[in-house]
């Protein structure tokens, strides 16, 4: 099946930890995204790449931190710094942005990350 | 920077009601427009995607409409059902990336 595969489903973090989201897409996009979801909130922007080897911060990206060394994999690691990383992490990927057609994006399932 | 605004916050409505979600943006540089449907503790589903160039897109009983020059968009749910309750969210896409309304949390009564 194509599709974006999200792990764990749920991930448990003691404070002061580092902990890695893994993101793989088998669809053969560019843009790949990482999102960030609080209960009765949408979605906001934590880092995005346009392509391999390239990354941009979004909107919230202090306390994360991200790579993208294979065009399928985008995965992000929450560190220590992130005063509030309790949260509903979402990854994403479409088409090259720059392109002006067939730019639909599309979700995993999600990891649900709380801090103990 | 990109704001996207929803309407209502939430919906509740009987079975078989046709009913209108609302979505406003900002900016209107926008290369397209996506409504998506998530369930509780769920990913995002797309339903409907509207590029910049377009007015409208339909699938099944969903009619999605664009006014890029007012910065607005229409979901249109047609004979609504209890399957249907979910939270819907806009989002545009920019040069960026996708910048997303709060969502419409719908219930439909059966």
């Amino acid at each position: 099946d194509g599709g974006i595969t999200q792990s764990p489903k749920y991930l448990f973090r003691k404070e002061g930890q580092n902990v890695t989201l893994s993101c793989e897409q088998n669809l053969n996009h560019d843009a790949m995204y990482w999102y960030r979801q609080d209960p009765g909130q949408g979605l906001r922007l934590i880092y995005y790449s346009q392509i391999v080897n390239d990354f941009q911060k979004g909107d919230i990206a202090e306390g994360y931190s991200v790579s993208r060394e294979k065009k399928e994999s985008f995965p992000l690691t929450v560190t220590s710094a992130q005063k509030n990383p309790t949260a509903f992490y979402l990854c994403a990927s479409s088409a090259d942005l720059t392109r002006l057609m067939n730019t639909e994006a599309f979700f995993g399932q999600g990891t649900r990350l709380t801090v103990v | 920077k990109q704001e996207v605004t929803q309407i209502p916050a939430a919906l509740s409505v009987p079975e078989g009601e046709n009913l209108v979600l609302n979505c406003s943006f900002t900016d209107s540089a926008i290369y397209n427009l996506q409504w998506f449907r998530q369930d509780p503790g769920k990913g995002l589903t797309s339903l409907l995607l509207i590029q910049s160039s377009q007015r409208e897109q339909t699938s099944g009983r969903l009619n999605a409409s664009l006014d890029k020059s007012s910065g607005r968009s229409t979901l249109y749910i047609a004979a609504s059902q209890p399957g249907d309750s979910a939270t819907y969210l806009c989002a545009v896409t920019g040069r960026r990336a996708l910048t997303f309304g709060s969502g419409t949390r719908l219930q439909v009564q059966p």
